[in-house]
């Protein structure tokens, strides 16, 4: 079993959905955790960082962590086209020496 | 600033040869990563460097792969000699720990080297 399982996709869906994305982890000490966006042919892109558990929102964009069910999700309000991009999630812990865990990635299609 | 930069972007070659990627991390940066990516794997860290020492090469697939970085502007992954199953894309990252004790700095991925070996 991998230490980061998150579901590859692809995930379609209708311009202004709300879409949700998941990772679940087995690893307790990972406290940072972060979501990445890759657009085709390119390098991952850091999207959003959240520390421990709780919510974070930036823009259309929210973050939530679960410790305590080793689950973290992003969500994406009235999606755009422009958001079809593969989204990795990735984690780490303290004194991890900046070495992320990534998940495999899901590929997300948003259709005008 | 110009971002990671790599090379070659693309590279075909044939099983057997040799293979040399580089990348130039960030200016100021001080740790540096390689990773690979493919569809049945994702994304993999192979080996890192902080401030010129690799720290951690567990990811390193076997021998054929060998990286070093010679000075705090440049790094290079070797493959040698090449293999089919080598295919994928290769990432170098660069970040800078803005704290003596550890919290999450983003890394900055580069735009990648797809290596195709036949």
């Amino acid at each position: 079993q991998k230490e980061v399982e998150q579901d590859p996709g692809p995930l379609s869906v209708p311009e202004g959905a709300i879409v949700s994305l998941n990772c679940t982890y087995s690893n307790s000490a990972f406290q940072y955790f972060m979501w990445y966006r890759q657009y085709s042919r390119k390098g991952p892109e850091l999207l959003m960082y959240t520390y421990s558990s709780g919510n974070k929102e930036d823009g259309r964009f929210t973050a939530q962590v679960d410790k305590s069910s080793k689950y973290i999700s992003l969500f994406i309000r009235d999606s755009q086209p422009s958001d079809s991009a593969t989204y990795l999630c990735a984690m780490t812990s303290y004194n991890a020496g900046n070495m992320l865990t990534f998940g495999g990635g899901t590929r997300l299609m948003v259709k005008p | 600033d110009a971002g990671v930069i790599q090379s070659p972007r693309h590279e075909v070659t044939e099983m057997g040869q040799e293979v040399t990627l580089r990348c130039k991390p960030i200016s100021g940066h001080d740790y540096l990563f390689w990773y690979r990516q493919t569809m049945m794997r994702g994304l993999e860290l192979l080996i890192y460097f902080n401030n010129n020492v690799p720290i951690d090469d567990s990811g390193m697939p076997e021998d054929r792969f060998s990286a070093k970085m010679p000075n705090a502007s440049f790094s290079t992954l070797k493959i040698q000699p090449s293999e089919p199953r080598d295919s994928a894309v290769y990432f170098c990252a660069s970040s800078f720990l803005h704290l003596p004790t550890s919290s999450y700095n983003e890394q900055f991925f580069g735009p990648g080297t797809r290596l195709t070996v036949l």
